[in-house]
C-alpha cells in the first residue's frame, strides 16, 4: 500500500458519459497530481493541485476538470468521453521528495 | 516528440545479464527521478539524482546523472527475473514543478 488511494480501480462506460476519479493523497502531502497513462502516449501530466489550489496544467483536455477539497482528496471530472480517454488515470501526490502514485483508475470506454 | 527519450524500448535478457537503460533530452533538470512500474500498479519510486555527476546505488542497481543534468543510465548487475517491469524515467525541469515522464523501457527477464 503507497498511502495513496484511488478509486474506482477500474470503470467501463459508454460514450458520451461523465464519470469521477477519486484520490485521497498520502497523510501530510499537500501536492495531487494527476497523469494519464495509455499504450501510445505513455505517462501524460494532466493537473496539478497543491494545497486545493491548482498550480500546474498540462495536456488536459477541457472536457476535463479536476478539484482538490478542503481535505485534500481530489476528483478528476471526464466527461463526453470518447473511446480514446480508455488509458490508466493515476493520482500522486509527494512531500517535495519524489512522487508516490496510487495504483490507478482503469477506465474502458465502450 | 518526448521530452525525456528513453532506450531501449524493450529489453529481453536471461537472468545473470547486465544491462543498462538510457534516459537522453536536450533539457537540463534539476532532478531526474527513476521509478518501476509494475502490471496493474503505479509507478514506485526508486532513486532521485539531483547533482550533475552523482553515482546512487541501490543494492544491484546503479544510477547516474549525466554531468550537465540532461541524462541519465540505470544499470542492472546480474539481473534476476524479480527485476522483470517497466522503468521509467522522469526529470523535473529548472524552476519547473511537475515530472516529465520518459516513454519508458520494458525489462523482461528470463531464467
Amino acid at each position: 500500500d503507497s498511502g495513496v488511494t484511488q478509486t474506482p480501480k477500474h470503470l467501463i462506460t459508454a460514450t458520451g458519459q461523465r464519470v469521477t476519479l477519486r484520490c485521497s493523497p498520502r497523510s501530510g502531502d499537500l501536492s495531487v497530481y494527476w497523469y494519464q497513462q495509455s499504450l501510445d502516449q505513455g505517462l501524460q501530466f494532466l493537473i496539478q493541485y497543491y494545497n486545493g489550489e491548482e498550480r500546474a496544467k498540462g495536456n488536459i483536455l477541457e472536457r476535463f476538470s479536476a478539484q482538490q477539497f478542503p481535505d485534500l482528496h481530489s476528483e478528476l471530472n471526464l466527461s463526453s468521453l470518447e473511446l480514446g480517454d480508455s488509458a490508466l488515470y493515476f493520482c500522486a501526490s509527494s512531500d517535495r521528495g519524489g512522487y508516490t502514485f496510487g495504483s490507478g483508475t482503469r477506465l474502458t470506454v465502450v | 516528440t518526448q521530452l525525456l527519450e528513453q532506450s531501449p524500448q524493450f529489453l529481453s535478457i536471461q537472468e545473470g545479464e547486465n544491462l543498462t537503460v538510457y534516459c537522453n533530452s536536450s533539457s537540463v533538470f534539476s532532478s531526474l527521478q527513476w521509478y518501476r512500474q509494475e502490471p496493474g500498479e503505479g509507478p514506485v519510486l526508486l532513486v532521485t539524482v539531483v547533482t550533475g555527476g552523482e553515482v546512487k546505488k541501490l543494492k544491484r542497481l546503479t544510477f547516474q546523472f549525466g554531468d550537465a543534468r540532461k541524462d541519465s543510465s540505470l544499470h542492472i548487475t546480474a539481473a534476476q527475473p524479480g527485476d522483470t517491469g517497466l522503468y521509467l524515467c522522469a526529470g523535473l525541469k529548472e524552476y519547473g514543478n511537475k515530472l516529465v515522464f520518459g516513454a519508458g523501457t520494458i525489462l523482461r527477464v528470463k531464467s
